[in-house]
C-alpha cells in the first residue's frame, strides 16, 4: 500500500546550519505531496506541497522538490533557526484516495 | 489560531469509560477528517465525513464512532476505552472531499489520557 519513509531523527543542528530531511514514498499513480510541521503544544501546519514531477514546493525558507525517479521529497533550508525547531513530517495523497498518509515524523532542535 | 476547534483539550479518564471528542472545521469547510497521534504508531487516518456523510474509513476501532452534524461539527465517540487508546487526537478540515491542492487545516487536538 502507500507509504511515506521519513529520515529518522531527533535532528539536532546549530543555528545557521543546513538542514535535510529526507522522506521517499511508495505510492499507485502519482501522488500529492506535502510537509507539515507540528510546533510544541500544537497542530499540524502546512509548510509546502507539490502535485506533480519536478515540481518544487517553498515557503518559510524551505524547499522539496518532487523527484518522480527517485520517489523522493527531501525537505531543505539552507540557514536554520531556533525559531524552526519542530516536528516535521512528510505526507502523500494518492491521486484516488480521499486522506493523507503521513511519515512517521522527524523531531528538529535548532541550538543558538 | 488555525481555525479548527478541538474541545476539550485535554481529557483524562479511566479504562472502560466512554468519551466524546468534539470538532469543528474552519469556516467554509465541509471535509472532517480524524486522526490518531501516538508514540508508536505515529499519525494514522481514522475516518472522514463531508457535508454530513461519511466518505473514508482507515484505522478506526469498532469501539470507536463518528458522525457529521448538520451544522458540520463533528464528534468522535470512544468507548469501552484501554489503556492503549491514550494518544493525540486531531481533527482537520478541507474545503472539498479530495484535499489535492490545499491539503488539511489542523486543529491543535485533544490529548486523551486513560489511566
Amino acid at each position: 500500500g502507500d507509504s511515506v519513509t521519513q529520515m529518522e531523527g531527533p535532528v539536532t543542528l546549530s543555528e545557521e546550519a543546513c538542514l535535510t530531511i529526507n522522506c521517499t514514498y511508495t505510492a499507485t499513480g502519482y501522488p500529492s505531496l506535502f510537509w507539515y510541521v507540528q510546533y510544541p503544544g500544537e497542530g499540524l501546519q502546512l509548510l509546502l506541497k507539490a502535485t506533480k514531477a519536478d515540481d518544487k514546493g517553498s515557503n518559510k525558507g524551505f524547499e522539496a522538490t518532487y523527484r518522480k525517479e527517485t520517489t523522493s521529497f527531501h525537505l531543505e533550508k539552507g540557514s536554520v533557526q531556533v525559531s524552526d525547531s519542530a516536528v516535521y513530517f512528510c505526507a502523500l495523497k494518492p491521486g484516488s484516495a480521499r486522506q493523507l498518509t503521513f511519515g512517521s515524523g522527524t523531531q528538529l532542535t535548532v541550538l543558538p | 489560531d488555525s481555525g479548527v476547534t478541538q474541545t476539550p483539550k485535554h481529557l483524562i479518564t479511566a479504562t472502560g469509560q466512554r468519551v466524546t471528542l468534539r470538532c469543528s472545521p474552519r469556516s467554509g469547510d465541509l471535509s472532517v477528517y480524524w486522526y490518531q497521534q501516538s508514540l508508536d504508531q505515529g499519525l494514522q487516518f481514522l475516518i472522514q465525513y463531508y457535508n454530513g456523510e461519511e466518505r473514508a474509513k482507515g484505522n478506526i476501532l469498532e469501539r470507536f464512532s463518528a458522525q457529521q452534524f448538520p451544522d458540520l461539527h463533528s464528534e468522535l465517540n470512544l468507548s469501552s476505552l484501554e489503556l492503549g487508546d491514550s494518544a493525540l487526537y486531531f481533527c482537520a478540515s478541507s474545503v472539498a472531499p479530495d484535499s489535492t491542492n490545499y491539503g488539511y487545516t489542523f486543529g491543535s487536538g485533544t490529548r486523551l489520557t486513560v489511566v
